[in-house]
């Protein structure tokens, strides 16, 4: 069954307004929760590693300011792509280890953000 | 930095007919290698996860291998519901929690 839930799965949003998306953790404690973005026809590229109860670590060329990341409890981790604009059209996905330290990450469905 | 390829970007087969997918990496140290299957529109379903070369693993229609370069995933006699991207994605021993990913091959199984 599934392991990782999103909300919403897409939203339409106005460019200069703010987004937040919601990655729920089911049945079990994540410390550990994983955001990436992936463009048509491309990869997944890794945003941010989001820890329970400390900041998140971006990786290098993501704005730490306009996609902030908050992981207030061992269930939920948001993102929230701040003063959106069209070229922040994307598909966002979380994901997370399963809070064992194991290897293997398992994904969430993910969310269709359009910003027109 | 970690590198994944993989080939082909699309294929097309006919039911039954079987195949491979490859999956061409360079890492410093491999700590594992994933493959996930893509729906439109839905995020990356997990399939297996591969640890050392020589290394085999099964589900169902599909074969997993790995070498020290390359990862296949082997479809046998595919129907059509086997039709998505398959990605593939490292891990390294120096990359963290980072999984690096392909760009993915596109299946489409026939009727």
């Amino acid at each position: 069954g599934a392991v990782v839930s999103q909300h919403p799965s897409w939203v339409i949003c106005k460019s200069g307004t703010s987004v937040k998306i919601e990655c729920r953790s089911l049945d079990f404690q994540a410390t550990t929760m994983f955001w990436y973005r992936q463009f048509p026809k491309q990869s997944l590229m890794l945003m941010a590693t989001s820890n329970e109860g400390s900041k998140a670590t971006y990786e290098q060329g993501v704005e730490k300011d306009k996609f902030l990341i908050n992981h207030a409890s061992l269930t939920l981790s948001t993102l929230t792509v701040t003063s959106a604009h069209p070229e922040d059209s994307s598909f966002y996905i979380c994901s997370t280890d399963l809070g064992q330290a194991a290897d293997t990450q398992y994904f969430g469905p993910g969310t269709r953000l359009t910003v027109l | 930095e970690d590198q994944v390829t993989q080939s082909p970007e699309a294929l097309r087969l006919q039911e039954g007919e079987s195949s491979s997918l490859n999956c061409s990496y360079t890492v410093s140290g491999l700590r594992g290698l994933f493959w996930y299957r893509q729906d439109p529109g839905k995020g990356p379903e997990f399939l297996f996860t591969l640890y050392s070369a020589g290394e085999e693993k099964e589900k169902e229609r599909l074969k997993a291998t790995l070498t020290k370069k390359e990862s296949f995933l082997h479809i046998t006699a595919p129907k059509p519901e086997d039709s998505a991207t398959y990605l593939c994605a490292v891990r390294s021993t120096g990359g963290g929690n980072k999984l690096t990913f392909g760009t993915g091959t596109q299946l489409k199984v026939e009727l």
